[in-house]
């Protein structure tokens, strides 16, 4: 069974702070890692990662992925109030009969204080 | 941008009720998604769906619960007979190809069974 794993479960920080969030996995048929972002309704997606050392970045907030080591981080520089949200790592792998399918892990409550 | 739409976004039903979710994909795309999370927990595949037929569909997804496009521009999610445990939020996806990512999710509909 595929599974997605990301630590810490909850994390409370001070403003300007750097915050790194992790995410393990192990599935079969791997074919990308992906980061969304939970407030208070849909995840809105943040990055796609399908090699492994190439970060992604998107103003304060990268991402990484290790293929061999099987886990990708998350960082957010400078954290502001805003990015006090669940954070979801989810895996996208082939499920057959040109099927994919998203594993998402419990995700990771951020919460920024002033 | 174009966005996928869900109504209701919130539906009480009593217990043994039967539900529509509806969905309206985001135009040109081909597969559509549902999935849902229970309060306080994952995310979860329910079903994928591709050519008017489903594609793929996970363990949740039982005979209570059936997908439909009626037409060219819905794509509908009913449960026949609610029980409590289907109170949750469900998300509504589609893709324009069958990679699933990156998965744009509608604003969900929370059903709440009581």
């Amino acid at each position: 069974e595929d599974k997605v794993v990301q630590s810490p479960l909850s994390l409370v920080v001070h403003e300007g702070d750097t915050v790194t969030l992790n995410c393990s996995y192990e599935v079969t048929n791997f074919r990308s890692l992906l980061w969304y972002k939970q407030e208070k309704k849909a995840p809105t997606f943040l990055f796609m990662l399908t090699s492994s050392g190439i970060e992604k970045k998107s103003g304060r907030l990268s991402s990484i992925l290790d293929k061999k080591e099987l886990f990708s981080i998350l960082n957010i520089t400078a954290t502001q109030t805003g990015d006090s949200a669940v954070y979801l790592c989810a895996v996208e792998a082939y499920s057959g009969a040109g099927s994919y399918q998203l594993t998402f892990g419990k995700g990771t409550k951020l919460s920024v204080i002033p | 941008e174009p966005e996928v739409t869900q109504t209701p976004s919130h539906q009480v039903t009593q217990m043994g009720q039967e539900v529509i979710l509806r969905c309206v994909p985001i135009s040109n795309h081909l597969y559509f998604y549902w999935y849902r999370q229970i309060l306080g927990q994952k995310v979860e595949f329910l079903v994928s769906f591709y050519n008017n037929e489903i594609s793929e569909k996970s363990e949740i997804f039982d005979d209570q619960f059936s997908v439909e496009r009626p037409d060219g521009s819905n794509f509908t999610l009913k449960i026949r007979s609610t029980k409590l445990e289907d109170s949750a939020m469900y998300f509504c996806a589609s893709t324009e190809g069958g990679r699933v990512s990156p998965l744009h999710f509608g604003n969900g509909t929370r059903l709440t069974v009581t």
